[in-house]
């Protein structure tokens, strides 16, 4: 079975300093990887994606994640947080061969001014 | 590329009755998903069509719910007899095929509250 892991429910950081979203995955296969933004009663927003290639990706709004084979991590990362990015975060999966996305439970990051 | 639109935005019923949600995908995209997400929770997964034809369904999708999407534009997705428990934001989102690796887009969203 597949399945995403957000360890944290909760991040709060200072504007400024780096944050880190963390993700872990499960899949049988090789996973197509997607961060992304929801803020209150809107849809997700896709941030960025790893499908292959170079481990680090870069998104959107200053985001970018790391792809981590041997710990089966995705975490999003940013150099410096900003009030803006307040708001909840979903890390998803989907297999090459395979449809559905899979979502995790989602963290909620708040930015500190 | 006008987003994925969802409607209605809110949707009060009470328990029994019957719910109808619209989604008008992009329009080049023909994968197109339903998810259903509550509080404290990711979307979790209903059902899926590659353009009119419905691939997978959630096995956890109950008989009272159905979904079509007719011309292969937009679809409908129907809960019949209501529970409290169908409470949730109901999410639409949509993909393209010809894309590789092709991320998900959502709609705002549908949010029923059934009474």
């Amino acid at each position: 079975a597949q399945s995403v892991a957000q360890p944290e429910d909760q991040v709060n950081v200072a504007e400024g300093n780096p944050l880190t979203v963390k993700c872990t995955y499960s899949v049988s296969g090789n996973p197509y990887l997607f961060w992304y933004v929801q803020y209150p009663n809107r849809g997700l927003q896709f941030l960025l994606k790893y499908i292959t290639g170079d481990n680090l990706v870069k998104g959107s709004y200053g985001f970018e994640a790391e792809f981590n084979k041997s710990q089966t991590s995705f975490h999003l990362k940013k150099p410096s947080a900003l009030v803006s990015d307040s708001a909840l975060y979903f890390c998803a999966v989907r297999v090459a061969t395979g449809n559905q996305f899979y979502f995790g439970t989602g963290t909620s990051l708040t930015v500190i001014p | 590329d006008t987003g994925v639109s969802q409607n209605p935005r809110h949707k009060i019923t009470k328990r029994g009755q019957n719910v109808t949600f619209r989604c008008d995908p992009i329009s080049e995209h023909n994968r197109l998903y339903w998810y259903r997400q509550t509080l404290g929770q990711g979307p979790e997964f209903l059902t899926y069509f590659q353009n009119e034809a419905q691939l997978e369904k959630s096995r956890l999708l109950s008989d009272r719910f159905s979904a079509e999407r007719p011309k292969g534009s937009f679809s409908t997705l129907e809960i019949q007899r209501t529970e409290q428990g169908d409470s949730a934001m109901y999410l639409c989102a949509s993909s393209s095929i010809n894309r590789v690796n092709s991320p998900l887009h959502f709609g705002n969203g549908t949010r029923l509250t059934v009474t």
